[in-house]
């Protein structure tokens, strides 16, 4: 079945320092969304992209998806301690299936 | 104000007992689904419905079952034959397939 991969699983960073995480789905999506998860809550929508090789900018917040539409990235620069949670990535195939990545866990020290 | 609510927000079960968690949305969306979540995890697809009488399965969809008589309410049984069930479950709904989903605050199931 189809698989959406992210990487890493869990990240500790320094207050102040950059972070990363990386999606890959195992099939093509017709479009990448991106989600925040705080601990103990839901889910909760941060942005779409559809057009391969879209970047789009939410203040620090840098998504891309990848030429091929399989893969995608968040980008945060200069975390703060606000941006702890899990991010996931999710997305439809072309079956309007939707599937979620399996999360980067984000620690921010202060 | 529109949104989803799940009920309730803790629940147990006990051993050979069917429970049933209830997801309402107000949003007018087509489509609902239920995921399972497990501490440190992510969401695993259990059913989806895209429209009022019918639903598909999702990865993990054995020991559960869902109706879809009215396109507010979509909710999920936990059987007894889900040997395992305790998660945390969200639902979730959103206009068509491809639209962002909207989440309800989930509900949080143990065993007794």
């Amino acid at each position: 079945g189809q698989q959406v991969m992210q990487i890493p699983q869990y990240q500790h960073v320094q207050e102040g320092e950059d972070f990363t995480t990386y999606c890959n789905s195992s099939t093509t999506l017709s479009n990448i969304q991106w989600y925040k998860q705080r601990p103990g809550g839901h889910p909760v929508f941060l942005i779409q992209l559809v057009k391969s090789g879209e970047v789009k900018k939410q203040k620090r917040l840098t998504f891309q998806f990848g030429e091929a539409k399989k893969n995608s990235s968040l980008h945060i620069t200069a975390t703060q301690t606000t941006d702890v949670g899990t991010y996931f990535c999710a997305g439809p195939n072309t079956g309007n299936q939707f599937y979620f990545g399996t999360g980067t866990s984000l620690t921010v020290i202060p | 104000d529109g949104g989803i609510t799940q009920s309730p927000k803790y629940l147990f079960r006990k051993e050979g007992q069917n429970v049933t968690l209830s997801c309402e949305q107000n949003l007018n969306h087509d489509a609902m689904y239920w995921y399972r979540q497990d501490p440190g995890q992510g969401l695993r697809l259990i059913y989806y419905s895209q429209i009022v009488n019918d639903f598909q399965k999702g990865d993990i969809a054995e020991g559960y079952s869902v109706s879809r008589e009215k396109k507010e309410s979509f909710p999920l049984t936990v059987t007894s034959a889900q040997k395992n069930p305790t998660a945390f479950y969200l639902c979730a709904s959103t206009g068509t397939g491809t639209q962002p989903q909207h989440f309800g605050d989930g509900t949080r199931l143990s065993i007794l």
